[in-house]
This record gives structure tokens, sequence and C-alpha cells, in this order.
């Protein structure tokens, strides 16, 4: 099976503009979580997505939103970049079909976003 | 409150030492508890993970570790490291519902 695939894998926005990151899961995952790594807060949980709908969401501004399709694959919104939003973008899918929280999750490499 | 601390941030150690990585949590709900690992270059993936049942678990390439109910601790070990080792270590936990990472432990092995 295909691993987790994420698009761009690098990107470099200015201050105010917006971007859009992708996440393709593994096939038959329904799954999928976004993070933010960053070097002085390691990982930090975005939200999570299950059959379209956000299940779950972390500590993060209204300017991080996301979305999943009915393939599962889901994309990620930032809006009004700032230069503190640079970090890396991992996205994670989970074969945890039901109820509860995911289990093991499977990442992808990551999308390196850079504010300028 | 940091609901996963790792203690140490980076540790350096030789190849045969011994390796033993602390984590603590702070949640008094049941907890399913994971080590990941990132190395150079890679994606993370998953080491070992505790959901139930022997609180010693065993995982990839000889590492294990040890669910402490009492202590809230999950700590990460190995009896003798390898250069192949050097990489980033995340402990992680179940908690409503969202994975909580720990800040990670960066192990760098000298040859």
């Amino acid at each position: 099976k295909a691993g987790v695939t994420q698009t761009p894998r690098y990107l470099i926005k200015t201050r105010g503009q917006q971007v859009t990151l992708s996440c393709s899961p593994i096939s038959g995952h329904r799954s999928v979580s976004w993070y933010q790594q960053t070097p002085g807060q390691g990982l930090q949980f975005l939200f999570e997505y299950f059959s379209e709908t956000q299940r779950n969401k972390g500590n993060f501004p209204g300017r991080f939103s996301g979305r999943q399709f009915s393939n599962s694959r889901s994309e990620m919104n930032v809006s009004t970049l700032e230069l503190g939003d640079s970090a890396l973008y991992l996205c994670a899918s989970s074969p945890h079909g039901g109820a509860g929280p995911p289990g093991e999750q499977f990442f992808g490499p990551g999308t390196r976003l850079t504010v300028l | 409150a940091q609901s996963v601390s790792q203690h140490n941030h980076h540790v350096i150690l030789s190849e045969a030492a011994s390796l033993e990585l602390g984590c603590n949590y702070s949640y008094g709900g049941t907890v399913n508890l994971f080590w990941y690992v990132q190395y150079p270059g890679q994606h993370l993936q998953l080491l070992l993970k505790y959901f139930s049942g022997d609180p010693l678990v065993k995982g990839i390439k000889g590492f294990e570790a040890e669910f402490i109910k009492s202590k809230f601790s999950f700590n990460l070990r190995k009896p003798s490291v390898q250069w192949s080792d050097t990489a980033e270590y995340f402990c992680a936990l179940n908690r409503d519902d969202k994975i909580i990472f720990g800040k990670g432990t960066r192990l760098h092995i000298l040859p």
C-alpha cells in the first residue's frame, strides 16, 4: 500500500497570504489528523477528520481550518499567514473506524511552510 | 498544563550503551500510550504502543517500554543502542479523543 502523501513538500509564502495543504491518506483509512511541528513546541494537534466531519480540534486560532472529502483526502487551509506559522505541517491517517480516539497513526513526510 | 512530559531534550550516548528515555503524563483516565521515532530525513513512525494488558510492551528494533500506572510513566528502553538509533523520539497519549505528543527527545549515538 502506498503511504500517506502530502503536497506540496515545500512552500514559501509572505505574511497575509493564505495557503492550502493537501493530504492523501493510506487507502482505506478514514481518519486524518493534522499536526504542526516546530522546534520549540514539538508536535501540536490541529484537528482530526473522520468521514468528512471534523471530530476533534486543537487549540489553534480560526485562521487554521480544514476539510475532508468523500475519498478521505484532506486539505488544510491557513489564512492571513503570520511569521509564527512557519513550521512543518504533518498529516497522519489511521485505520481506526469508529467512535473513540484514533489508535496508531501513519504519518506523511510533511509540508515545510516558510512565511516571510 | 503539559499532558506529556519528556524530561530529556537531548541525549548523547556511545554505541552499546543502555538507553532509557523518560515519559510522564498527566491524565487520570484510561490511556493509550505510544512512542514514535523520527529518523533523520524520514517520516514519523510508530515504535511501540500500549493499549491494555501486559505493561511491558516490546516494539521494533529492540525497543521496549514499561507502563507504570502509579507513576504515570511510560519510559522507553533499549539495552544496547546502535549508531542507527540516532533520531528524535516522541512519547504520545490519547486524551479526550486527541493524540497529545511530548516535545521530543533528540538522541545522538556516537560511533
